[in-house]
């Protein structure tokens, strides 16, 4: 059975990092890309970047750019998805899902991201 | 950056049919993928390239995408059809991936 299974809920306070990982099973690791949405209470969904679990290329959305670092251990098979000064705004439900896979060409185009991490709760307060 | 617009909101009867719309500049173009949230769960990709659905979705759901508008299709509409459902697609030219502002499906 293809998951990805994340780390527990997290409290921090302002200005500190979080890192949240995610661990998937089932399937060839390095094969697919891991993509991190966050969702704020109420909101949309919103990406914040992805990793090519095969090569470790990364790309970040601009809103994040600077804050966020996503790496991933192949002898874990597992990624990770780091924000750093932490504000209120950032209080949200983060997911990572899988994409691909990385093997073919322009796969974004061609395939949505079919396997969903369970979330993790980030609650950012003082 | 690119946009993609959906409405709030739509709601539906059990047994009819529920369209859902995603507009954005030439989105008949690009590859677009729908996504239903359930409240409080993950999202699930139900439709891919616009038109393709993944093990395990049901026949009732069915995707189009032409011109400035992509549509999801939910037939004989049931109450665990009511969720909030995302259309998302990937910028080329940024290489963002872009979700639309997400609709709410009511169930009436």
């Amino acid at each position: 059975q293809v998951q990805l299974v994340q780390s527990g809920a997290e409290v921090k306070k302002p200005g500190a990092s979080v890192k949240v990982s995610c661990k998937p099973s089932g399937y060839t690791f390095t094969a697919y890309a891991i993509n991190w949405v966050r969702q704020a209470p109420g909101q949309r969904l919103e990406w914040m970047g992805r990793i090519n679990a095969g090569n470790g290329n990364t790309k970040y959305s601009q809103k994040f750019q600077g804050r966020v670092t996503i790496t991933r251990d192949t002898s874990a098979s597992t990624a990770y998805m780091e924000l750093s000064s932490l504000r209120s705004e950032d209080t949200a439900v983060y997911f990572c899902a899988r994409h691909g896979p990385v093997g073919e060409e322009d796969y974004q185009f061609y395939y949505g991201m079919d396997v969903w991490g369970q979330g993790t709760t980030v609650t950012v307060s003082s | 950056s690119y946009v993609l617009t959906q409405p709030p909101s739509v709601s539906v009867a059990p047994g009819q049919t529920a369209r859902i719309t995603c507009e954005g500049i030439n989105i008949g173009n690009k590859g677009l993928h729908w996504y239903q949230q359930r409240s409080g769960q993950a999202p699930v990709l139900v439709i891919y390239y616009d038109s393709h659905r993944p093990s395990g979705i049901p026949e009732r759901f069915s995707g189009s995408n032409s011109g400035n508008t992509a549509t999801l299709t939910i037939s004989r509409v049931e109450a665990g059809d009511e969720a909030d459902y995302y259309c998302q697609l990937w910028d080329i030219t940024s290489d963002y991936l872009i979700f639309g502002g997400g609709t709410k499906l009511t169930v009436l």
